[in-house]
């Protein structure tokens, strides 16, 4: 089955604990994306990847790292947590960005909570 | 700026009543519009997607209407069904930098009641 895993689903930390978050798909997508999602906002990029060893920031990516080794994954990493950063993540991928129809394929999202 | 904006925030329907989401736009160059549901707790899901020349799309009980004219944007629900309870998210694609780019509305949280 075609599908954007993401884990874990949940977690809860504290600040300053550093974290990763997985997403794998299983597409063979070049592009892959993570966003953040908050409550009255729409969903807002934090970074992208183009292709293996290709990352670029997106619109909020301050306190966040990611790395793109592998086509299929593309981890989120926070060094050092903040109260600030509680929200819904979901990461994504599509086929390309240059083509027309590209659609995005979301993960199932994790909540993330920081105290 | 490159903005996508929604409406309603929220709605409330009776199951089996139509309902129509307007999404209003700002990007520039316009590449297409898409239309996502995302369930509670759930990622978006497509439903529609447009191009600059094309001004509806149906799936199923969803249509979605374009106007690139005025930069509007609608999706009209026919007969809704308590599945239905959604938000459903207006994302609009443009061209900068060599590649495409999205910008997300916030979504418009729809309620079908029994």
């Amino acid at each position: 089955e075609a599908q954007v895993t993401q884990n874990p689903r949940y977690l809860i930390t504290v600040t300053g604990k550093k974290l990763t978050v997985t997403c794998s798909q299983n597409m063979n997508h070049e592009y892959m994306s993570w966003y953040r999602q908050d409550p009255g906002l729409g969903l807002r990029q934090i970074y992208y990847s183009m292709n293996v060893e290709v990352t670029d920031k997106g619109d909020v990516p301050e306190g966040y790292k990611v790395s793109r080794k592998e086509k299929r994954n593309f981890p989120l990493i926070l060094e050092s947590p903040s109260p600030n950063q509680t929200s819904l993540y979901f990461c994504a991928s599509s086929l390309g960005v240059g083509a027309t129809y590209n659609e995005q394929f979301f993960g199932p999202g994790t909540r993330l909570t920081v105290l | 700026k490159n903005q996508v904006e929604q409406s309603p925030q929220s709605l409330i329907i009776l199951e089996g009543k139509n309902c129509t989401l307007q999404c209003n736009y700002t990007v520039s160059p316009f590449s297409n519009l898409r239309w996502y549901k995302q369930d509670t707790g759930r990622g978006p899901v497509s439903l529609t997607i447009m191009t600059f020349s094309e001004n509806t799309k149906s799936n199923g009980r969803y249509t979605a209407t374009l106007d690139a004219d005025t930069k509007q944007s609608s999706l009209h629900i026919t007969a809704s069904q308590l599945s239905d309870s959604a938000s459903y998210i207006c994302v609009v694609t443009f061209f900068s930098g060599g590649y495409n780019k999205l910008i997300f509305g916030a979504g418009t949280r729809l309620a079908v009641h029994p």
